[in-house]
């Protein structure tokens, strides 16, 4: 079953300008990471962040997790072009199968 | 980065056949594989971890008669869609873990778009 939601569901915002995304999930978890997708491909890794981690960065990319909230942002900062695809967080439990659940993605697009 | 992957890319069959899809770890072991579907700008549905050597586990509601997987080496793991109708058309992907990882990150193959006439 989905436990993670994506808000927002799309975003369209201007070349160079920032992109925020969110991620909110229901049970405690061991990691949460975050995923890109072009359109009509896999899934490529961005980060992982770890639940006793706050905040994460990697490139242009800066991640923070919130596990009171259960909730998790995903900045990209100084938008591209290349970066229009979808993003999905995806949760791994810290019980039980070893496997990742996925959001319903927000679908980014920049405008050059 | 470690490397998966999926075969064929793109698939047109009529109703009633049987389609595989292939998911290779090119540079890796992977003692388990996930396979996901993915209907348009929609979220990746898990339908069945896959275990090399042994029974795959699918996810409620996913026909283990309908989608047979094999995961019969530590670099392969199919797929096969028996007697496939219009409505299993969709996006197949596949992921695979590194041995020696532990809820760590997946690696994904390039999916494969079913579209059954």
């Amino acid at each position: 079953s989905q436990q993670g939601e994506e808000d927002p569901q799309a975003l369209s915002i201007q070349e160079g300008e920032n992109a925020t995304m969110n991620c909110s999930y229901k049970t405690s978890i061991n990691n949460l990471q975050w995923y890109r997708q072009n359109s009509g491909r896999g899934l490529v890794h961005l980060i992982l962040i770890r639940s006793n981690e706050r905040e994460k960065h990697s490139g242009r990319l800066r991640v923070t997790l919130d596990t009171s909230k259960k909730s998790s942002s995903l900045l990209i900062t100084a938008s591209r072009a290349a970066d229009t695809a979808s993003y999905f967080c995806a949760t791994a439990k810290i019980q039980g199968a070893q496997k990742l659940v996925f959001g319903q993605g927000t679908r980014l697009t920049i405008n050059p | 980065g470690a490397v998966v992957s999926q075969h064929p890319s793109r698939v047109i069959c009529k109703s009633g056949t049987s389609v595989k899809i292939e998911c290779r770890s090119l540079d890796f072991q992977a003692t388990t594989m996930f396979w996901y579907r993915q209907f348009p700008k929609q979220s990746l549905m898990l339908m069945a971890t896959s275990n090399e050597g042994s029974k795959a586990t699918y996810e409620q509601g996913v026909e283990k008669d309908k989608f047979l997987i094999n995961h019969a080496s530590l670099t392969l793991s199919t797929l096969t869609v028996t007697s496939a109708h219009p409505e299993d058309s969709s996006f197949y992907i596949c992921s695979a873990r590194d041995v020696g990882g532990l809820n760590e990150k997946l690696f994904f193959g390039s999916g494969t778009q079913l579209s059954v006439l």
